[in-house]
C-alpha cells in the first residue's frame, strides 16, 4: 500500500511562531486530506487538498502531486493548536494515515 | 446537521463478550467507513461500505463483522472481544466520486479486559 511519511514526528512551539509540516507520499493519489486531532481525540478536518493550495485564516496547506509531497503551514500559533496533525492520502477507498506530527504550544 | 455520530462513546468488555458500535450520518454520503486508531498510530481501515448493500474488507478486518443497514447506519460488531481489540474506533463518511472527503465521528474508546 501507499506510504505516508510525515515529519517532524515532535514540534514544541512558543505561542506566536510560525511552523511548516510535511507529509511525503509513495504513490500517485487521488485526494489527500489534513486532520488535527485535538486533544480530546476529535479528529477535525483541515483541508481537503488533492493539488494545488488552499487557505483558511491562520493555517494553509500546499499539495504537489506530482512530487508526491504536501505542506501544512500554521502561522501565529495559538495554545489552541495544540495536538497531532494528521495527513492520510487515499487511493481507493482507504485512507491511509501517517503516524502525524505532535505538536505543543506553549504560552 | 449533526455530522457523523457513534454510539456508545466508551465501552469495557471482558475478553469473550460481544458488542456492536453504531455509527449514523446525516449527510446523504453514499460510503460509509470503520477504523481504528492505536496509540502513536495513525487510522487503520476495518471495513467499509461503498454504498448501501455493499461491504467490503479494509487493512485489518479480523475479529469484525459489519452491516451497511440503511443508507444512514453502518454498525460494526466484535462477535468474542480479545484485549488485541482495546482501540479507539471512528467511523466516518465520504460521497463516492471525484470529490470524496471524509468527516470521522467524535470515536469509540473500547477498553477489552
Amino acid at each position: 500500500g501507499i506510504q505516508v511519511e510525515q515529519s517532524p514526528p515532535d514540534l514544541i512551539l512558543q505561542e506566536g511562531a510560525n511552523s511548516t509540516l510535511r507529509c511525503n507520499f509513495s504513490d500517485s493519489v487521488n485526494n489527500l486530506q489534513w486532520f488535527h486531532q485535538n486533544p480530546w481525540g476529535q479528529l477535525i478536518n483541515l483541508f481537503y487538498i488533492p493539488s494545488g493550495t488552499k487557505q483558511n485564516g491562520r493555517l494553509s496547506a500546499t499539495t504537489v502531486a506530482t512530487e508526491r509531497y504536501s505542506l501544512l503551514y500554521i502561522s501565529s500559533s495559538q495554545t489552541t493548536d495544540s495536538g497531532v496533525y494528521f495527513c492520510a492520502v487515499r487511493a481507493g477507498y482507504a485512507l491511509n494515515f501517517g503516524k502525524g506530527t505532535s505538536l505543543l504550544v506553549t504560552p | 446537521n449533526a455530522g457523523v455520530t457513534q454510539t456508545p462513546k466508551f465501552q469495557v468488555l471482558k475478553t469473550g463478550q460481544s458488542m456492536t458500535l453504531q455509527c449514523a450520518q446525516d449527510m446523504n454520503h453514499n460510503s460509509m467507513y470503520w477504523y481504528r486508531q492505536d496509540p502513536g498510530m495513525g487510522l487503520r481501515l476495518i471495513y467499509y461500505s461503498a454504498s448501501e448493500g455493499t461491504t467490503d474488507k479494509g487493512e485489518v478486518p479480523n475479529g469484525y463483522n459489519v452491516s451497511r443497514l440503511n443508507k444512514r447506519e453502518f454498525s460494526l460488531r466484535l462477535e468474542s472481544a480479545a484485549p488485541s481489540q482495546t482501540s479507539v474506533y471512528f467511523c466516518a463518511s465520504s460521497n463516492s466520486g471525484g470529490y470524496n472527503e471524509q468527516f470521522f465521528g467524535p470515536g469509540t474508546r473500547l477498553t477489552v479486559l
